[in-house]
């Protein structure tokens, strides 16, 4: 089956850095999203990788190894309002996009 | 003004009854989905449409009819409502890109369905 793997939470202190794995199994790929969503929120999107390697959106950077089947997001200079679920998802194509089951982080003062 | 609305917010419903959740889109996208999200938060596609054309039925029960009227809007009709079937319920769209999915997905803000 197709499946995505991510740890189901992560804790870390205010100021931090933080990286949320996510490896992927899946029967086609074009490419990895990551998506936040607070409590009771919507999920809205993070980043996009196609292409191996590093993409930085501000505190927010997200990486991909096509070849090892695994990316992470990494989250720097932590703020208590990162405190949410982040989501891997993998564009399978026909339209079809599989989500992880979500790692929830805490952030710590 | 909101890119991706669902109406309505919260349902509260008895087993047995008929419901349909709404989804408008102002962002021209080509593409809508449907998905469901339950108690422990995984989120699973249930319907892609493209261009108003049914893509994708994830082995979702055929209680569930989505419509879509155009590009905009695609609704959601639930028959014969379970307790199974509490979940929040998320419609999104996008662009196509390579692979056709899109890269990002736009969503909107839920449709938490409890079922009595």
């Amino acid at each position: 089956g197709q499946s995505l793997e991510q740890p189901s939470e992560v804790t870390a202190v205010e100021g931090a850095i933080v990286q949320i794995n996510c490896t992927y199994q899946t029967s086609g790929f074009y490419g990895l999203s990551w998506y936040q969503q607070h409590d009771g929120g919507a999920p809205t999107f993070l980043s996009y990788n196609a292409l191996d390697g590093l993409e930085e959106t501000g505190r927010f950077s997200s990486f991909l190894s096509r070849s090892d089947s695994y990316g992470y997001l990494l989250l720097q200079e932590l703020q208590m309002k990162d405190s949410a679920s982040y989501f891997c998802a993998a564009n399978t194509g026909g339209f079809k996009t599989i989500f992880g089951a979500g790692t929830r982080l805490f952030v710590k003062a | 003004d909101t890119a991706v609305s669902q109406t309505p917010k919260y349902l509260v419903t008895q087993m047995g009854n008929d419901k349909s959740i709404k989804c408008e889109q102002n962002l021209g996208h080509d593409t809508m989905y449907w998905y469901k999200q339950d108690s422990k938060k995984f989120l699973k596609i249930m319907f892609s449409y493209n261009n108003k054309e049914l893509i994708i039925n994830e082995t979702v029960p055929n209680r569930f009819s989505p419509k879509s009227p155009d590009k905009a809007h695609l609704n959601l009709h639930i028959n014969s409502l379970e307790l199974g079937d509490s979940a929040v319920y998320f419609c999104a769209s996008s662009q196509p890109g390579p692979g056709l999915a899109g890269e990002q997905q736009y969503f909107g803000p839920g449709t938490r369905l409890t079922v009595l």
